[in-house]
């Protein structure tokens, strides 16, 4: 299994600034993953980060308005930029293997103001 | 793309009921995971199951994966059984979740 740390646990931000959320992972994994949920909502994939390129988008999401990184087999960012109140989720932070179980960060709570 | 669908969105439980959630998915897929999300939003992995039947304690999971769909089976029932559960399959790389079973556990 892998363990997950994310920062910040939850965030109030204003209107049109940005925050940057980091994903921690205790052992090198193949795969890095970013996620939202909305209020009340499932869980939504915004991008694989891809370690050393450029990330991989799922439609409806843009590298202007989330751009990831990932520099190494351990760690991301996701960067939520010019935030808007309908920005207010929670981002989940996901790693695993090739075709293995998933596991998750405890996720941060984005409340934009 | 896959279609992941749970049943009941909603279920109220008087503690120490037993209850099933329901998971089905409109393609094959790689593998199938149940978490159940607490009040905190955390997600906590509770089965790993492609296929076959798993049991941890009073939960117990079977996939049949020739029939697209799995099962969540929760027994005596407590109150920190409540939440969000969540089953998710994996399609090609790409983790898809449902829309999620919320439980709430009566005392």
């Amino acid at each position: 299994s892998a363990v997950i740390s994310q920062k910040p646990s939850r965030d109030i931000c204003q209107r049109g600034t940005s925050l940057t959320i980091q994903c921690q992972v205790d052992s090198q994994v193949t795969m890095m993953f970013w996620y939202r949920q909305q209020p009340g909502q499932s869980l939504t994939l915004i991008a694989t980060a891809n370690q050393g390129s450029e990330a991989t988008y799922e439609s409806g999401f843009v590298i202007d308005k989330f751009p990831i990184s990932r520099p190494n087999l351990t760690f991301s960012t996701l960067t939520v930029s010019n935030m808007s109140p309908e920005d207010s989720s929670i981002y989940l932070c996901s790693a695993r293997q090739t075709n293995t179980e998933a596991f998750f960060g405890q996720g941060t709570r984005l409340t934009v103001v | 793309g896959i279609q992941v669908e749970q049943s009941p969105p909603d279920l109220i439980l008087q503690e120490g009921a037993n209850s099933t959630l329901r998971c089905n998915f409109s393609d094959s897929v790689n593998n199938l995971q149940w978490f159940h999300q607490n009040p905190w939003g955390q997600l906590i992995n509770l089965f790993y199951i492609p296929s076959g039947t798993k049991q941890n304690g009073r939960l117990s999971a079977t996939t049949v994966a020739t029939e697209r769909y799995s099962l969540l089976y929760i027994s005596s029932s407590q109150t920190t059984d409540s939440g969000v559960y969540f089953c998710a399959v994996l399609y090609g790389n790409k983790l898809v979740f449902g829309a999620g079973t919320i439980l709430r556990v009566k005392s």
